[in-house]
């Protein structure tokens, strides 16, 4: 089963609006939890990261919130650009050394 | 530049017949780690290695082999490939002296096998 879990596969957003982009975990263990961007025919690239004892987390137009009681964490865009069209994978570590994904949200942003 | 490189981009492959897929950073990165990405499941990791001869389990480690023998390599070896090992492999690596130390991926090895 699943530890980390993106519910939606895809999410279409206008430019400039607010993008919001969901991830679900079931061990309250996990240390960190990453969001990274892929583009096709690319490897995953990291975007930003929080760690379990924080709540929120900004970098630029990147905030990625984290609600522990929940197991909840999301990565806002705002404002959303064309060239953030891509799939995002949120993942958490565990124990250090391994990682888990969730599927991804494939986000498109209309010009 | 900074990178980590994986060879061959696309492979197809029979049944049975042995193959690797190479791993190499230049970034001096103690950690290095394999994953598979599969419609719907997303990015499965399935062997890790925290410096040279140190290798672990990830989450779907069953047909493939790992060695570390260099810093800078990380060969994944699938010993008798099955069509159930079709997917889209990527290697990254990683600094890991902080937890903050964020993953390198290569560019992906699409696996096919027939």
């Amino acid at each position: 089963d699943q530890q980390v879990k993106q519910n939606s596969p895809s999410l279409s957003v206008q430019e400039g609006r607010i993008s919001i982009l969901n991830c679900d975990y079931t061990n309250s263990m996990f240390d960190y939890f990453l969001w990274y961007k892929k583009y096709p025919a690319e490897g995953p690239t990291f975007l930003i990261s929080i760690s379990s004892i924080k709540d929120k987390n900004e970098d630029g137009r990147f905030t990625v919130f984290l609600n522990k009681s929940a197991k909840h964490l999301s990565l806002h865009i705002v404002p959303s650009q064309p060239g953030d069209s891509a799939v995002y994978f949120c993942a958490a570590l565990y124990n250090f050394n391994k990682f888990y994904f969730g599927s991804g949200t494939k986000l498109n942003v209309k010009p | 530049e900074a990178q980590v490189t994986q060879n061959p981009r696309y492979l197809i492959t029979v049944t049975g017949k042995k193959l690797t897929v190479t791993c190499s950073q230049n970034m001096n990165h103690e950690y290095m780690s394999w994953y598979r990405q599969d419609p719907g499941l997303g990015l499965r990791q399935i062997y890790y290695s925290m410096n040279v001869e140190v290798t672990d389990k990830g989450d779907v480690p069953e047909g493939y082999k790992v060695s570390r023998k260099e810093k800078r390599n990380f060969p994944l070896i699938l010993e008798s490939p099955s069509p159930n090992q079709t997917s889209l492999y990527f290697c990254a690596s990683s600094q890991r002296r902080s937890l903050d130390s964020p993953l390198h991926f290569g560019n992906g090895t699409r696996l096919t096998v027939t």
